[in-house]
């Protein structure tokens, strides 16, 4: 089965650059998630779209933006980085099925960032 | 204090033998539960949704008691293969989870 496609898989960067990770859903969901993971830590829910608009917002610093396009493709982009920027971003998607009690996130490879 | 909370282990087990993990929530509203499994540098994976009356995968038992507000995860007939991080996760709004740190776990032959 199709799954979570995260692009690049991994991205050195030096600071104060900027980056664009991008996402591709499982074909037919319409909720994309990001988050971020650090060394040793359990992801930070960052920010979420449904059907191309913001749907929540969580801890994403405002040098970080993101959006959903009409295919449904995410983009995260992080401007002016910083060393503690360096970290393990993920990529979620999940849709409501019919007749499912909960609504489930699956998750992509994730996107390996280095700050220099 | 974390809204999830886990015992962060390590869990060290022997091949065979029963473990069960504990995670508490804060949020008494949360409506959705879920077990995720991460290996290293992987992503997380679904292990098991958690119901109301308690659910059962083959090995794994999930079990939710909202009085006490706590999920927990049993682990049968452990395998070399289940050493993981077991992360607990809460659903805080309709697009919002919010994990735990994670409990560590490894099955020693």
């Amino acid at each position: 089965a199709a799954g979570v496609i995260q692009s690049p898989r991994h991205l050195i960067k030096e600071k104060r650059e900027t980056a664009t990770l991008k996402c591709y859903p499982i074909p037919r969901h319409d909720t994309v998630y990001w988050y971020q993971q650090g060394p040793g830590q359990d992801p930070q829910f960052l920010i979420s779209f449904y059907e191309k608009m913001q749907s929540d917002k969580g801890s994403i610093p405002d040098r970080f933006s993101a959006q959903q396009f009409s295919d449904y493709h995410s983009e995260l982009n992080m401007s002016s980085l910083e060393l503690g920027d360096s970290a393990l971003y993920f990529c979620a998607s999940s849709t409501w099925t019919s007749g499912s009690i909960q609504e489930t996130q699956y998750f992509g490879p994730g996107t390996r960032l280095l700050v220099l | 204090r974390k809204e999830v909370e886990q015992d962060p282990g390590p869990f060290n087990v022997p091949e065979g033998a029963t473990v069960a993990f504990n995670c508490t929530y804060s949020n008494s509203a949360s409506q959705s539960f879920f077990w995720y499994r991460q290996d290293c540098r992987k992503e997380p994976k679904l292990l098991m949704s958690v119901y109301s009356s308690g659910n059962e995968d083959g090995r794994f038992t999930a079990q939710l008691n909202r009085a006490s507000q706590y999920i927990s995860l049993l682990i049968r007939d452990s395998k070399l293969s289940d050493s993981a991080t077991y992360l607990c996760v809460v659903k805080k709004s309709n697009y919002q989870l919010i994990w735990g740190a994670g409990t560590k776990l490894i099955i020693k032959p």
